[in-house]
């Protein structure tokens, strides 16, 4: 199975900063198999980035992917209020895997 | 404008099994570009896919949770299920069903989930 690893859990930040959240995978994947999810209180996960680097339908552009091999990275160019929330990275391998999550949290 | 709705018992009790089904409306689940999965999310937890289905109904699980799981497919009703068999309180989540795109590879429509609940 392959472990992916959000470190850190939270990060605080105010809006109008970058942001940018790593994910790191146990073994090396294709970056087609690498995708980003946002999810807000009580809500079901969205999907942000696909295939490492492309944005999801009426995703706004400030919203980033990139990485290959093991390290890949979410940047949010300008933090909106709306946001602050959970960043999931996945990976589509033979046994799909989620990393743990980083929380976004408002200075 | 594809919708995904998960239905089924709120609470379950332990040893017994866990059934849910999801319907999908505004679009048929025969699509030859889709899977369509199960993912779970403990309290206050992250994400884990438990399990996904091709509407022809080859089916492939979660090794940690393989010999629990059984999904099913209806095409007549255009509806998919999970049962999960002898489940323990650490089964308490919220249970999403989602399309698994194989275009983009990505879980790219979720239901709004369900919370299941693991007491006697």
């Amino acid at each position: 199975e392959i472990v992916l690893t959000q470190s850190p859990g939270t990060v605080s930040l105010s809006p109008g900063e970058g942001a940018t959240l790593p994910c790191r995978a146990s073994q090396s994947i294709s970056s087609s198999y690498l995708a980003w999810y946002q999810q807000k209180p009580g809500q079901a996960p969205r999907i942000l980035i696909y295939g490492a680097s492309s944005r999801a339908t009426g995703i706004p552009d400030r919203f980033s992917g990139s990485g290959s091999g093991t390290d890949f990275t979410l940047t949010i160019s300008r933090l909106e209020p709306e946001d602050f929330a959970v960043y999931y990275c996945q990976q589509y391998g033979s046994s799909p895997t989620f990393g743990g999550g980083t929380k976004v949290e408002i200075k | 404008q594809l919708h995904l709705q998960e239905s089924g018992p709120g609470l379950v009790k332990p040893s017994e099994t866990l059934s849910l089904t999801c319907t999908v409306s505004g679009g048929s689940i025969t699509g030859t570009s889709y899977y369509w999965g199960w993912i779970r999310q403990p309290p206050g937890k992250g994400l884990e896919w438990i399990g996904s289905i091709f509407y022809s109904g080859s089916t492939y699980y979660n090794p940690s949770l393989k010999s629990r799981v059984t999904i099913s497919v209806d095409t007549s009703k255009n509806q998919f299920s999970l049962k999960l068999s002898s489940v323990t309180a650490a089964d308490t989540a919220v249970y999403y069903c989602a399309r698994q795109n194989l275009v983009i590879v990505a879980f790219d429509l979720w239901g709004r989930g369900t919370l299941v609940t693991v007491s006697s």
